[in-house]
């Protein structure tokens, strides 16, 4: 069975540019995370997906950043214009319906130049 | 203070011994408490979860939790150099699949 996966793998934008990040989480899996860690601090949640509803979004930190999960599969980060403290490595996770265990993609590393 | 801290080490253990790995949160309504290892550069991988107090083992790998005390172990026995890695302590509210907290993960470094 396929684990997460999201692309690109890497990403370096100028500033000002925008960049979208796909994640395909684990077939049949509702719920779907965006997490984010910057140099240096922990990985802080951004926001969650039950299916193609947004169930949490109280970690997006501010509107830049526009996330998408159409017909309940994958799902997109958009982040218009970038700014240099967006770097940072954005991961993707999934978990069942009602399930508290999420697996968790590789990461997205973006750099903002 | 930090809702989940760990000690950011790194904790170096020769091949062979117990690693043990520490984490306390400070939301006493937490409910479910998971360690993951995560290689350089690689995924996080969910290794343990547990949800009632006390100690929970799978292989080699031990969870302890102790919900008065707002703290949760992980020990690692006959420590290889393989489980060279971060370990990050991720804390849930709730057990229905809602966000996620991190601790700022013990780098382990298993010397031969």
């Amino acid at each position: 069975e396929a684990g997460v996966t999201q692309f690109p793998s890497h990403s370096v934008i100028e500033k000002g540019q925008t960049v979208t990040l796909r994640c395909d989480p684990i077939s049949g899996h509702d719920n779907l995370y965006w997490y984010r860690r910057v140099m240096g601090k922990e990985i802080k949640f951004l926001l969650h997906f039950v299916k193609e509803s947004k169930q949490d979004e109280s970690g997006m930190p501010n509107n830049r950043f526009l996330a998408e999960r159409t017909g309940g599969t994958y799902s997109t980060l958009k982040v218009q214009p970038a700014e240099l403290e967006d770097s940072g490595v954005y991961f993707c996770a999934s978990s069942q319906f009602g399930g508290p265990e999420a697996f968790f993609g590789q990461g997205t590393r973006l750099t903002v130049v | 203070q930090k809702e989940v801290e760990q000690n950011s080490g790194p904790l170096s253990v020769p091949e062979g011994a117990i690693a043990s790995l520490n984490c306390t949160y400070s939301d006493r309504v937490s409910q479910s408490f998971f360690w993951y290892r995560q290689y350089s550069g690689k995924s996080p991988e969910l290794i343990m979860s547990i949800y009632s107090n006390g100690d929970k083992e799978d292989g080699r790998f031990t969870a302890q939790l102790n919900k008065a005390s707002q703290y949760v172990s992980l020990l690692i026995r006959d420590s290889q150099p393989s489980d060279s890695a971060t370990y990050l302590c991720a804390v849930n509210r709730d057990n229905a699949g809602n966000m996620l907290t991190f601790g700022g993960g013990t780098r382990l470094m298993v010397k031969p």
